[in-house]
């Protein structure tokens, strides 16, 4: 099984709801990431988690706020977003440990993201 | 700087017809390479990878790629194009001191009647 699943699929928020993007997987690995992807762009790295604690931020806002609670799972917590906000979501997850460059990463679907 | 580069943003073929997409990359050392295809609104599904060895490799959907280190690149080929493959096409390299993955801007492939 090489599945990554993503909750929800499509997701409209105000500026100041709070709300949170889940991923999970269950092959084992150790190494779980965010992407944002806009229209017509690839995706670009968010939030790293290797083992359960954060391993890279890419300067995020602090309105995204990333919690690991165990090794299956990954959430996103969005809070007083921006319409320039307004993407899709990705959640990819791999084996993590030495030499992750190797690591093939497996995608979820992903979340529609509209923020009004 | 490391770099993945897609010259051709989009690509459109003739169903039945032979598939070409263009990588070419900027690494130090010996990359990881791998080919992702996304259809719309959906997530990316990994198409074939390149760690070492046989520099020529077989992917899924009969997709296959050629690794050429004195051209810097990875192309993406399959000898007979379905309706189906219309999607973007990502090219990356997989940095080998960590778990960042750098991806190429896409190629959008066009598959007509």
């Amino acid at each position: 099984d090489t599945e990554v699943t993503q909750t929800p699929k499509h997701l409209v928020m105000g500026m100041t709801n709070k709300k949170s993007l889940k991923c999970e997987q269950h092959m084992g690995h150790r190494a779980m990431y965010w992407y944002k992807q806009k229209a017509k762009k690839p995706p670009e790295l968010m939030f790293v988690y290797s083992y359960e604690k954060l391993s890279i931020n890419e300067s995020v806002p602090s309105r995204f706020s990333p919690e690991c609670p165990n090794s299956s799972l990954l959430n996103l917590h969005l809070h007083a977003l921006q319409p320039e906000d307004s993407a899709l979501y990705l959640c990819a997850s791999s084996q993590g440990g030495r030499g992750s460059g190797k690591n093939i990463q497996y995608f979820g679907a992903g979340t529609r993201l509209s923020v009004l | 700087a490391q770099s993945v580069t897609q010259p051709d943003i989009h690509i459109t073929v003739s169903e039945g017809a032979s598939l070409e997409l263009r990588c070419n990359y900027s690494y130090g050392a010996t990359p990881y390479l791998f080919w992702y295809v996304q259809s719309p609104g959906q997530g990316l599904q990994l198409l074939l990878k390149y760690f070492s060895g046989d520099t020529l490799v077989q992917g899924i959907k009969g997709f296959e790629a050629e690794f050429k280190r004195s051209q810097s690149s990875f192309n993406l080929r399959k000898p007979s194009v379905h309706w189906s493959d219309a999607a973007e096409y990502f090219c990356a390299v997989g940095h080998t001191g960590g778990f960042k993955t750098i991806f190429g801007a896409g190629t959008r492939l066009f598959v007509k009647a």
